[in-house]
């Protein structure tokens, strides 16, 4: 069975600052998607960044960018620069069986920035 | 476009009793999967609606049962309350493997 694991229950950086959430995930499957989700306290998930299984290159959108490591299975979330807008719970997620597979996701990490 | 809009936001619940929660996709979107989310825990999939019918399943109990309409609105309904049902449940519409997520509705049962 597939699984993700976010090995860090909570996280603190100072504002304009660098921090890297961690994930790794097990599954069998060859064909994937990777996904960061951000949760803040209004409870909506907002997606962050994705990265397909079959790309190489790691995904960037803005201040947030990923380090996908398939061979190790592991996909951290990197956040530069740091804003207080940040603050929140950050889940790290898997989806497999293309358009009808669901998404799996982690514990979280909560990520507090320090002003 | 809207987006994916829940309701009611907030359930209070009465252990034994039945609530239908409710969801509206983003438009377009033809798939709507609900997840349960514990407090202090990820979400868990419970099931997914595609063309009015539930396509796949999570590991959780018949007292969980869902309907999808025409317009690919969904609801969830959830029989027998108990006390470990209070959760955030969230809804997602789906397009190409993208979920995009209501703001859920918070079901407490007590």
């Amino acid at each position: 069975a597939q699984t993700v694991t976010q090995s860090q229950p909570e996280m603190s950086v100072q504002e304009a600052e660098t921090v890297t959430l961690s994930c790794t995930y097990d599954t069998s499957e060859s064909d994937y998607y990777l996904f960061w989700y951000k949760q803040p306290p209004s409870r909506q998930m907002i997606l962050v960044i994705r990265q397909e299984a079959y790309k190489q290159q790691n995904a960037t959108e803005n201040r947030f960018s990923v380090n996908f490591q398939k061979a190790a299975k592991s996909f951290s979330l990197k956040i530069s620069d740091s804003q207080l807008g940040d603050a929140a719970m950050y889940f790290c997620a898997y989806h497999y069986g293309g358009s009808q597979g669901n998404l799996i996701f982690g514990k979280g990490t909560k990520l507090s920035v320090k002003p | 476009d809207a987006g994916v809009t829940q309701s009611p936001t907030h359930l209070i619940k009465t252990r034994g009793q039945q609530v239908t929660l409710r969801c509206s996709p983003k438009s377009g979107h033809d798939t709507v999967s609900w997840y349960q989310q514990a407090l202090g825990q990820g979400p868990q999939f419970i099931f997914q609606y595609y063309e009015e019918e539930e396509r796949q399943r999570g590991n959780f109990p018949d007292r969980f049962s869902g309907h999808q309409f025409p317009n690919y609105s969904s609801e969830l309904n959830v029989n027998a309350l108990l006390l470990g049902d209070s959760a955030l449940y969230l809804c997602a519409s789906e397009l190409y493997g993208e979920a995009f997520f209501g703001q859920g509705t918070r079901l407490t049962v007590v």
